[in-house]
C-alpha cells in the first residue's frame, strides 16, 4: 500500500520561480488536505478538498493554487516562490472529517532563496 | 478562530513516564487526537478520544481529557528511546478541517 506519495522530496527554488508539488494517494480517499509546516509553528492548511472537482482555502493559502480533477491527485502549485514560503509541505488525505484517521505523505522540503 | 497550544519540549529519562499537555479554544470540538512525526517522516496517528470521553487507554498510552478546562493530555507509561519524536495535538469538529498544536519534542534520554 502506497498511501499519501508527495514529490519531491526536496526542492531549492529561486526566488520568482514556481513548481508544481505532486501528492497522490491510492485510498479512495473524498478529502485531501495540503499543510505547511515551520519550525516551532505546527501545522497550517493553506488548501483542502472534499472531492473531486472542489477545493476550498484554509488558514494561509496566499500564495498557492490547488486542482483537484480527479480523486487522487491534489496538486500544488507556487506561482512566484518567495523566501516566506520556505517551509516542509505535506499533503495528507482522509476518508471524511471527525473521527476517520488522515494519512500523511512523507513531506517536500522546500527551500526559496 | 480555533487554536491549539502545546509546550515545546519535553526531556525524559528512559522507563520514565511521560507527559505531553494540550489545551485547546473551541467549545465544539468533537474529535481530539494525537499524532506523531519521526525525524524526516509524515505524522502518524497515536490514538484520539471523542469529547464524550474523559479517559482512553491504549497499552501504554493513555489519554485524558478535561472538557470544562479544554485540555488534553498524552501518557506514556514506561518511555522508550523509541518514543523520541514529535507528538501533536490536534482537534476538530467534523465539520472542518484538523486544527494542529505546535507540536512537543519529546527527548528521551538513555
Amino acid at each position: 500500500n502506497a498511501g499519501v506519495t508527495q514529490t519531491p522530496k526536496f526542492r531549492i527554488l529561486k526566488i520568482g520561480q514556481s513548481m508544481t508539488l505532486q501528492c497522490t494517494q491510492d485510498m479512495n480517499h473524498n478529502y485531501m488536505y495540503w499543510y505547511r509546516q515551520d519550525p516551532g509553528m505546527g501545522l497550517k492548511l493553506i488548501y483542502y478538498s472534499v472531492g473531486a472537482g472542489i477545493t476550498d482555502k484554509g488558514e494561509v493559502p496566499n500564495g498557492y493554487n490547488v486542482s483537484r480533477s480527479t480523486t487522487e491527485d491534489f496538486p500544488l502549485r507556487l506561482e512566484l516562490a518567495a523566501p516566506s514560503q520556505t517551509s516542509v509541505y505535506f499533503c495528507a488525505s482522509s476518508w471524511g472529517q471527525g473521527v476517520t484517521e488522515a494519512f500523511f505523505g512523507q513531506g517536500t522540503r522546500l527551500t526559496v532563496v | 478562530g480555533e487554536d491549539v497550544e502545546q509546550s515545546l519540549f519535553l526531556s525524559v529519562r528512559e522507563g520514565d513516564s511521560s507527559v505531553i499537555n494540550c489545551t485547546y479554544t473551541d467549545s465544539s470540538s468533537t474529535y481530539l487526537y494525537w499524532y506523531k512525526q519521526e525525524p524526516g517522516a509524515g505524522l502518524q496517528l497515536l490514538t484520539y478520544i471523542f469529547s464524550n470521553m474523559d479517559m482512553k487507554q491504549d497499552q501504554r498510552l493513555t489519554v485524558l481529557l478535561n472538557k470544562k478546562d479544554k485540555h488534553l493530555s498524552l501518557r506514556i507509561a514506561d518511555t522508550q528511546t523509541g518514543d523520541s519524536a514529535i507528538y501533536f495535538c490536534a482537534e476538530t469538529t467534523g465539520r472542518r478541517a484538523l486544527t494542529f498544536g505546535s507540536g512537543t519534542r519529546l527527548q528521551v534520554q538513555p
